[in-house]
């Protein structure tokens, strides 16, 4: 069975800490993304990548970077967490860009 | 860039009723419209998906439609189960920028026994 795995189900941070998303997928994917889902917001993509060591900022990049140092893994770093970034974070990975994408079981992070 | 709009944000049925949620999106450019279903505590899973070449598209209880002219796009889900209830994401591709994609603000479908 396919997987994308996040790390982390649910992650309690305090203002001004370096918080550190990790996900891992096994469908040997070229693309991988991170979303951030707010209600009735939907989900907006934050950055993705396409290739190891790529990557490409999304539609609100601000306050975020990523790191794909493995195909397999895509990283979100959060430089210095502040409460407006208290959210559920949804990882994906395709072997098409942007299609078919298959997501993780997400990471609900508060920021206190 | 792409705006995509979805509607109704809740919807309430009474278990074997049809479901219907709206989708419209501004780029002309958009070719590829998917629609993706999270349930409680689960990561958005692809149910069905259409290209701009086709106007509809079945797959057992549940069919999408596509009216590009109009920029809008349906999910029509028929004789609906306990076990539809979820949360539903239409989205449609930026043709101009990278093919990502643009999500709508999703659906709560709640279906009644």
């Amino acid at each position: 069975d396919v997987k994308v795995t996040q790390s982390s189900r649910y992650l309690v941070k305090r203002t001004g800490e370096k918080v550190f998303l990790e996900c891992v997928q096994d469908m040997d994917h070229e693309n991988m993304f991170w979303y951030r889902q707010d209600p009735g917001l939907g989900l907006r993509l934050i950055y993705f990548s396409y290739d190891v060591k790529m990557k490409e900022k999304g539609d609100i990049p601000e306050g975020y970077s990523v790191s794909r140092e493995k195909k397999e893994r895509f990283s979100l770093i959060l430089e210095s967490a502040s409460t407006n970034q208290t959210s559920m974070y949804l990882c994906a990975s395709s072997q098409i860009r942007g299609e078919k994408l298959f997501f993780g079981s997400g990471t609900q992070l508060s920021v206190l | 860039g792409e705006n995509v709009e979805q509607h109704p944000s809740t919807l309430s049925v009474q278990e074997g009723d049809s479901a219907v949620i709206k989708c419209t999106y501004s780029d002309s450019a958009s070719n590829y419209f998917p629609w993706y279903k999270q349930e409680l505590g689960k990561g958005p899973q692809l149910i069905i998906d259409i290209r701009s070449n086709v106007g509809e598209k079945k797959d057992q209880r549940i069919a999408v439609t596509l009216n590009k002219t109009a920029k809008h796009f349906s999910l029509h889900i028929t004789e609906t189960q306990p076990e539809d209830s979820a949360v539903y994401f239409c989205a449609a591709n930026n043709g101009n920028a990278g093919n990502m994609l643009t999500f709508g603000g999703g659906t709560r479908l709640m279906v009644k026994p």
